[in-house]
């Protein structure tokens, strides 16, 4: 049974430019979180997909979209890239409380 | 809005002694997960602490929920190398609802 998986695991883009990040959740779970970590932080909620539909979402702005597929694997699409994008991207599947998280996508926006 | 806090923000232990690592919510919470990334790695799941004045013991990590359900503590005893890593809690407002992350403690071990 595989776990949470995400592609790509490390990308590098300039500012201006646009990214989509993907996740596969862990079989069985119906619930996609996305996540962005600095550098020496704490992830941090961007927002939650479930049933196809963004659920909940986090201090973050318009430029952070996503989805939810009907296989419940998701994309987070990230628009005018700035250097403070720059993070490891998470994704945490779940069904119901406790998140699992994927190895996540390094993102270098130079 | 919810905040998550971690006490200390680094801990340097001898191999072979014990520490303990606070987290403090400004809320009162559903559940509260700890998680430990390795350097370079993502977060793993510990376990979730649920009821009022949980304890919970995984080998030598010992979880405690406080009573008012704000609270909770991480007890490592007798510290290996193995034990390196950054402890995150993370608490959840209402089951299944997103996770608001601790700083997390930065776990270093002197053998």
């Amino acid at each position: 049974d595989a776990g949470v998986t995400q592609s790509p695991t490390h990308l590098i883009k300039t500012r201006g430019q646009q990214v989509t990040l993907r996740c596969s959740p862990k079989s069985g779970h119906d619930t996609v979180s996305w996540y962005q970590q600095a550098l020496g932080q704490g992830p941090q909620f961007i927002f939650q997909y479930y049933e196809e539909e963004e659920r909940q979402r986090g201090n973050f702005p318009d430029r952070f979209s996503g989805h939810q597929f009907p296989n419940y694997s998701s994309e987070l699409n990230v628009n005018a890239l700035l250097l403070g994008d720059s993070a490891l991207y998470l994704c945490a599947s779940s069904l119901v409380g406790t998140q699992y998280f994927g190895p996540g996508t390094r993102l270098l926006v130079l | 809005g919810q905040q998550v806090m971690q006490i200390p923000q680094y801990q340097h232990v001898q191999e072979g002694e014990d520490f303990t690592t606070y987290c403090n919510s400004s809320t009162t919470l559903s559940n509260i997960q700890w998680y430990k990334q390795r350097p370079g790695g993502h977060p793993v799941f510990l376990i979730q602490l649920v009821k009022s004045g949980e304890v919970k013991k995984q080998k030598r990590l010992t979880f405690q929920y406080r009573e008012e359900k704000k609270n909770s503590s991480l007890h490592i005893t007798a510290t290996q190398t193995t034990d390196v890593g950054t402890y995150f809690c993370a608490g959840q407002g209402a089951a299944g609802n997103k996770l608001t992350f601790g700083g997390g403690t930065r776990v270093l071990v002197k053998p």
